[in-house]
């Protein structure tokens, strides 16, 4: 029973380069959702989805791109790193809004 | 902007007292959720009380939810060394969409 799992855990990146966070989840949610935290900011609303084969914009999605072809799998794309999207990187599910979230374990990814 | 503003920011307190934690939020809403975070690992779902219940209780957890003051608290008891963590609020809002805003946290430790 993984519940939710992100990789990679770690990563470094240079300014320019892209890179792709993997999200996978094993319940069956419909929901999925990637978060990003940064000290004394809370959790902050990447995107999201609410189903396969659909996607949103949520509260800081600049930079930033997700495709959800399958159900059970979340992707989030860097498409060129910039220092300020240096963070750690949650992703999240849920069977619906009425129901809380499970959490990956996340991504602390730095950009330099 | 946040829509939970968790009140302390941090507290520290002595194992085997109580800790309380308090949630204000500013629209209405469907549901109201608390998680844990330990450092460094994914938030993880402790409590999600709706709008039209008014108390819920898990553990030594004890959640309350006041909709005419917009706010919620969250108790833990008997407190153990274990319960260091920051503590977060995240509210569902009534006017429905797929999101949910979570506060800056409380950092508690609980001193053994």
């Amino acid at each position: 029973n993984a519940g939710v799992t992100q990789t990679p855990k770690f990563r470094v990146l240079k300014t320019g380069q892209s890179m792709t966070l993997l999200c996978a989840q094993d319940m069956n949610h419909e929901y999925m959702y990637w978060y990003r935290q940064d000290p004394g900011m809370g959790l902050r609303l990447i995107h999201y989805s609410v189903g396969e084969g659909t996607t949103a914009k949520g509260e800081v999605p600049d930079g930033y791109n997700v495709s959800r072809l399958k159900k059970q799998n979340f992707l989030l794309g860097l498409e060129s790193a910039a220092p300020s999207q240096t963070s750690v990187y949650f992703c999240a599910s849920r069977p619906s809004m009425y129901y809380g979230y499970t959490f990956g374990s996340g991504t602390r990814l730095t950009v330099v | 902007s946040q829509q939970g503003e968790e009140d302390p920011q941090a507290l520290s307190i002595q194992e085997g007292e109580n800790a309380t934690m308090n949630c204000s939020y500013k629209t209405s809403i469907n549901n109201l959720q608390w998680y844990r975070q330990n450092s460094g690992r994914g938030l993880v779902h402790l409590i999600l009380i709706r709008s039209n219940e008014r108390e819920k209780h898990s553990g030594r957890l004890r959640v309350t939810l006041d909709t005419s003051k917009k706010s919620s608290s969250l108790l833990i008891t008997a407190s153990r060394a274990a319960d260091t963590a920051s503590y977060f609020c995240a509210t569902d809002a009534a006017a429905g969409g797929f999101k949910t805003i979570f506060g800056a946290g409380t950092r508690l430790f609980v001193k053994a």
